[in-house]
C-alpha cells in the first residue's frame, strides 16, 4: 500500500516552546491530509484536515491558533503545536489518501509529543 | 457516516481464525465497511474494506451479511503480531472526509 511517513517519532519539549511534525506522502500526491490525537487507552480524534494550498478546516473544540497547519506542497503537511503545554501530551497521526477520492487512506506511524 | 458496534475485547489462540464481528444496522447503500487495525503506539494500519461482495487480500477476508447490517473480519492464523486494536468503519465512498474511529475491538492473541 501507499507509504506515509511522519517525523520525529518522539518529541520531549519544554512547556512554553514549539513543536513542528511533519507528514510526506512518500510515493503519492495528497492534496488533503488528516491530523488526528489520540490519548492514552483512547480512540484516535480528527483535529483538523488540512487542504494543500489553503486553509486547514478545524474540528470543533481544537485551537486553531495553537496547532497551526500548512500543507504547502501535495507531498507534505505540517502540524506545529505552538506554546506547548503538559496537556498537549499526546499521540499526533496523521493520515492521506491517494487519488482518487474514496481510496483507503493510510496512515503515518505516528509521533509521541511529551510536553515536560 | 452509520455508527458500527464492535465488542470492546476477544481472545484467540495463536495459530487459530479470529473472528471479528461487527454491527452496523443503518448502512446506506453507498456505504462500504472499512477495516483498520492499531498495534499499540503505532499509527492505524489499512486491512480491507468492501460494499457488499466478500472480499479477502493477503492479510484477511471480509464476511458481509446479505442485508449489510453486519460484517466479520477473518483472520485465517492468527500470530502473537495481529494482537492489535481493530476498527471498523463505515463510510460511503466519496469525498475527501476523514475516517470516524469508534472504540474498536481489543484483540489479544494468546500463545
Amino acid at each position: 500500500g501507499a507509504v506515509v511517513s511522519q517525523h520525529p517519532s518522539w518529541v520531549i519539549c519544554k512547556s512554553g516552546t514549539s513543536v513542528k511534525i511533519e507528514c510526506r506522502s512518500l510515493d503519492f500526491q495528497a492534496t488533503t491530509m488528516f491530523w488526528y490525537r489520540q490519548f492514552p487507552k483512547q480512540s484516535l480524534m480528527l483535529m483538523a484536515t488540512s487542504n494543500e494550498g489553503s486553509k486547514a478546516t478545524y474540528e470543533q473544540g481544537v485551537e486553531k491558533d495553537k496547532f497551526l497547519i500548512n500543507h504547502a506542497s501535495l507531498t507534505l503537511s505540517t502540524l506545529t503545536v505552538t506554546s506547548a503545554h503538559p496537556e498537549d501530551s499526546s499521540f499526533y497521526i496523521c493520515s492521506a489518501a491517494p487519488a482518487p477520492e474514496g481510496t483507503e487512506a493510510f496512515f503515518g506511524q505516528g509521533t509521541r509529543l511529551t510536553v515536560v | 457516516d452509520a455508527k458500527t458496534t464492535q465488542p470492546t475485547s476477544m481472545d484467540c489462540a495463536e495459530g487459530r481464525a479470529a473472528n471479528l464481528p461487527c454491527n452496523h444496522s443503518t448502512i446506506s447503500g453507498n456505504e462500504y465497511v472499512y477495516w483498520y487495525r492499531q498495534i499499540h503506539s503505532q499509527g492505524p494500519q489499512y486491512i480491507i474494506h468492501g460494499l457488499k461482495n466478500n472480499e479477502t487480500n493477503e492479510m484477511a477476508s471480509l464476511i458481509i451479511t446479505e442485508d449489510r447490517k453486519s460484517s466479520t473480519l477473518i483472520l485465517p492464523h492468527a500470530t502473537l503480531r495481529d494482537t492489535a486494536v481493530y476498527y471498523c468503519i463505515v463510510r460511503a465512498y466519496t469525498g475527501r472526509r476523514a475516517l470516524t474511529f469508534g472504540s474498536g475491538t481489543r484483540l489479544q492473541v494468546q500463545p
